[in-house]
């Protein structure tokens, strides 16, 4: 079993909807969760993190972290077109300096 | 700060051939690492490095060399190339351990003929 699993996508959702992006984990030691945004031909860029359990919320994203099930959500409200990118949740291995990436959803906001 | 820099954005190399690809960053991060990406693959660690002169293998490491010997660069090396190493490779550079941000290059898109 992997580390971290992510559903490839690709996601396309007229734009307005609200989208939904997942990823579970196995290691129950994980406390900090990231999701990081690509948009085509560029390098990731850091878009939100939590620590432990909850939820937190920036503009129209929201990150969720549901530790009893090891799964963790990234929502997007009022999805725009320049929202098209990859998503990729990222989990810091503990203790040590190595992250884990998912796979990456391809995300496709119709306009 | 230009952050962090690769070059070149591009290169095609044949069988056997060797090169390096350069990274650079201007953050005095101490920890760089060095992924590649491929279709349905996702980010996968070459090679890291959590300081000048400290190296490490990553989950893929074979075929692939580094050093750090400045705190800026940190530059992979291809051996012998193989058409498995067709993929973007990325340099990541971050102040520290834990939870901190992962500043990424643009990336270097290699082809191996």
């Amino acid at each position: 079993q992997k580390e971290v699993e992510q559903d490839p996508g690709p996601l396309s959702v007229p734009e307005g909807a609200i989208v939904s992006l997942n990823c579970t984990y196995s290691n129950s030691a994980f406390q900090y969760f990231m999701w990081y945004r690509q948009y085509s031909r560029k390098g990731p860029e850091l878009l939100m993190y939590t620590y432990s359990s909850g939820n937190k919320e920036d503009g129209r994203f929201t990150a969720q972290v549901d530790k009893s099930s090891k799964y963790i959500s990234l929502f997007i409200r009022d999805s725009q077109p320049s929202d098209s990118a990859t998503y990729l949740c990222a989990i810091p291995g503990a203790g040590t300096y190595k992250y884990i990436f998912g796979t990456g959803t391809r995300l496709k906001v119709l306009a | 700060n230009a952050g962090v820099t690769q070059t070149p954005k591009f290169q095609v190399l044949k069988t056997g051939q060797s090169m390096t690809l350069q990274c650079a960053q201007d953050m005095n991060h101490e920890y760089m690492s060095w992924y590649r990406q491929d279709p349905g693959m996702g980010l996968r660690l070459i090679h890291y490095s959590v300081g000048a002169g400290i190296t490490d293998q990553g989950e893929v490491p074979n075929g692939y060399n580094v050093s750090r010997s400045t705190t800026e660069d940190f530059p992979l090396r291809l051996l012998s190339a193989a058409p498995s190493q067709t993929s973007v490779y990325f340099c990541a550079s971050m102040l520290g351990g834990g939870a901190n941000e992962q500043y990424f290059g643009p990336g270097t898109r290699l082809t191996v003929t």
